[in-house]
């Protein structure tokens, strides 16, 4: 089976600061990860997804995130955060089998403090 | 935007009554996802269509059903809607059904009362 945790259900960072979502998964055999964000009465954008390759991912609007095995994590970075960055964001894992559907966290809302 | 349009935004309900949703795919795009969002929590997998067949399901009842048509739109039917049914309703539409990334729409907001 496969899962995400996210610890953390609020990440508050001021603006101009380095900011991390962390997220956790669980997989039996290689992960693909995503991390999405979510605007009040939006649906989900794409950030940025790791399948192979570089343990560190770069995607839109600045993010990147690192993908650490042996930790089994995926967490979320930006170098500055910026006061529109603050979202709900959502980190998930596709599924192995079947409709390759994703499972998602319960997501982190970050408020970006001016 | 990706192109993932929803219609209605927003929708209430009572509880018994029936609900149909609907999603317009990417054009190309032959595979579509439903996703529920309760409040406060991230979107659970409904079920996915795949050329016009049902090619997965989640953890939901039989009274969740759904439709994908030729023209890359799709539709999730609710029979004998339920308070907890109250929900966001996301589609995810990629262009097969083994593609990486999903492309959300906007979404509609159930509420049943």
């Amino acid at each position: 089976a496969q899962s995400v945790a996210q610890p953390e259900d609020q990440v508050n960072v001021a603006e101009g600061n380095p900011l991390t979502v962390k997220c956790t998964y669980s997989v039996s055999g290689n992960p693909y990860l995503f991390w999405y964000v979510q605007y009040p009465n939006r649906g989900l954008q794409f950030l940025l997804k790791y399948i192979t390759g570089d343990n560190l991912v770069k995607g839109s609007y600045g993010f990147e995130a690192e993908f650490n095995k042996s930790q089994t994590s995926f967490h979320l970075k930006k170098p500055s955060a910026l006061v529109s960055d603050s979202a709900l964001y959502f980190c998930a894992v596709r599924a192995l089998t079947g409709a390759n559907n994703l499972f998602f966290g319960t997501g982190t809302r970050l408020t970006v403090i001016p | 935007e990706t192109g993932v349009t929803q219609s209605p935004t927003h929708l209430i309900k009572t509880r018994g009554q029936q609900v149909t949703l609907r999603c317009s795919s990417q054009s190309g795009h032959n595979t579509v996802s439903w996703y529920q969002q309760a409040l406060g929590q991230g979107p659970q997998f409904i079920f996915q269509y795949y050329r016009e067949e049902e090619n997965g399901r989640g953890n939901f009842p039989p009274r969740f059903s759904g439709l994908q048509f030729p023209n890359y739109s799709s539709e999730l039917n609710v029979n004998a809607l339920e308070l907890d049914d109250s929900a966001l309703y996301l589609c995810a539409s990629n262009l097969e059904a083994s593609g990486v990334e999903q492309f959300f729409g906007p979404g509609t907001r159930l509420t049943v009362l």
